[in-house]
């Protein structure tokens, strides 16, 4: 089953402009993380946000979490032809002592030189 | 290796073969997970180990599944009796030891995959 349920399902955009993804999630978490994948390839970790923090930037990423409305957004600012890729939440709860986390279908990012 | 290896990379089976899926986890880390990505979809949880114990697998489909990390480093992804619906890309994570121990950042890191293809 997956949590987080990314908008929009797909974003083209230009060189430059701005990108930013949306995600919502419906149970309760300890935090709430971003992944890239590029095609045919493996998840990397992009950023993780706490469920006591509201917003975190990383390089040209900044990420915001509401727990009040169990949404997350992610924007990545000047964006480049390189950022086309898959982005994914992923809720993380500690279960049992570990982080699992449970993702969503993911938005797929296209940025036009 | 620096990273979480995965083979085979690519499996092309026949229906009702046997499989196995292979995932070497980053050195030191002492949790690993399987998850599995449909096309167009985000990765689906499997299971869960936490050394050599499968600490959660309420993600394993049916019991055509099953994994194994015996000696707490290499874990092994076993299909039985292949359906066609299994073919997809089955993903290994690893990450540093649970809360506790040391710092966990809760951050996974991802293998390539190993994409499973039953005809």
């Amino acid at each position: 089953s997956q949590q987080g349920e990314e908008d929009p399902q797909a974003l083209s955009i230009q060189e430059g402009e701005n990108a930013t993804m949306n995600c919502s999630y419906k149970t309760s978490i300890n935090n709430l993380q971003w992944y890239r994948q590029n095609s045919g390839r493996g998840l990397v970790h992009l950023i993780l946000i706490r469920s006591n923090e509201r917003e975190k930037h990383s390089g040209r990423l900044r990420v915001t979490l509401d727990t009040s409305k169990k949404s997350s957004s992610l924007l990545i600012t000047a964006s480049r032809a390189a950022d086309t890729a898959s982005y994914f939440c992923a809720t993380g709860e500690f279960s049992g002592g570990y982080n699992k986390l449970i993702f969503g279908a993911g938005t797929r990012l296209a940025v036009h030189p | 290796g620096a990273g979480v290896s995965q083979t085979p990379s690519n499996k092309v089976t026949e229906k009702g073969k046997y499989v196995e899926l292979r995932c070497d986890p980053i050195s030191g880390h002492t949790a690993l997970y399987w998850y599995r990505q449909s096309l167009g979809q985000g990765p689906e949880f499997l299971i869960y180990f936490q050394g050599t114990g499968a600490a959660d697998d309420s993600g394993l489909p049916n019991d055509r599944f099953f994994a194994v990390r015996p000696e707490g480093s290499v874990s092994t992804l076993k299909i039985q009796r292949t359906e066609r619906g299994d073919s997809a890309v089955y993903l290994c994570a690893s990450s540093l030891p649970e809360r506790g121990q040391r710092a966990n950042t809760g951050e996974l890191f991802f293998g390539e995959g190993s994409r499973l293809t039953v005809l």
